[in-house]
């Protein structure tokens, strides 16, 4: 299984910040990589997908870029609705995700 | 619109098996992979496998293999995930999935889940 270790685990911020999270998978995966936003209770939602596809809906200000086995998620302004936990997913080969990143307000 | 509408919570024993249902609608069912994902209580999200539901042919992750059998029926549009010899960390939200896209594998529709736990 190529697998994938996303950091930090969990991060603070505050609305109209900045933030950046990372996906390394443990060999390269042609860009192969999707990440969800999960908030509590809910069912994980597609953000985007091939490493840097905007899913249809999702606002601009995600972004994601990467090559190889080093993926990033950026949001560019954090809005209050942003605050969730956030996975990527390796679908290179068999399915994997990554551990996680809870996103929360500072 | 696509919807996965899973069937309701479960409780079981440890030893005993659930099946968990998850009926499809506003898409052709056999034109796209079925995924299984389950999520334990306050951890990460755990892909179990996935079936095709136009041939029926599974591919499961090593770890459930042996445990985990997925299955559909095309007539009613529902996939079928059962897990058999349950242990209580197997005490999770199980999730149905979508494929987003016919040759893909990230998952673009998601069922809202269903709760099974093991105790005794």
């Amino acid at each position: 299984d190529i697998q994938m270790t996303q950091s930090p685990s969990s991060l603070s911020a505050s609305v109209g910040d900045r933030v950046t999270i990372t996906c390394r998978a443990s060999q390269g995966i042609s860009n192969s990589l999707a990440w969800y936003q999960q908030k509590p209770g809910k069912a994980p939602k597609l953000l985007l997908y091939a490493a840097s596809r905007l899913e249809s809906g999702v606002p601009s200000r995600f972004s994601g870029s990467g090559s190889g086995t080093d993926y990033t998620l950026t949001i560019s302004s954090l809005q209050p609705e942003d605050f969730a936990t956030y996975y990527c997913q390796q679908y290179y080969s068999t399915p994997f995700f990554g551990q996680g990143t809870k996103l929360e307000i500072k | 619109q696509v919807q996965l509408v899973q069937s309701g919570a479960e409780v079981k024993k440890p030893g005993a098996s659930v099946k968990v249902s998850c009926k499809a609608s506003g898409y052709t069912f056999t034109g796209y992979y079925m995924h299984w994902v389950r999520q334990a209580p306050g951890q990460g999200l755990e892909w179990m496998g996935w079936i095709n539901p136009n041939s029926g042919g599974t591919n499961y992750a090593q770890k459930f293999q042996g445990r985990v059998t997925m299955t559909r029926d095309t007539s009613i549009s529902t996939a079928y995930m059962e897990l058999s010899r349950l242990r209580s960390d197997d005490t999770a939200v199980y999730y149905c999935a979508r494929a987003k896209t016919t040759v893909t594998t990230f998952l673009g529709y998601w069922g809202q889940g269903t709760l099974v736990t093991v105790s005794s």
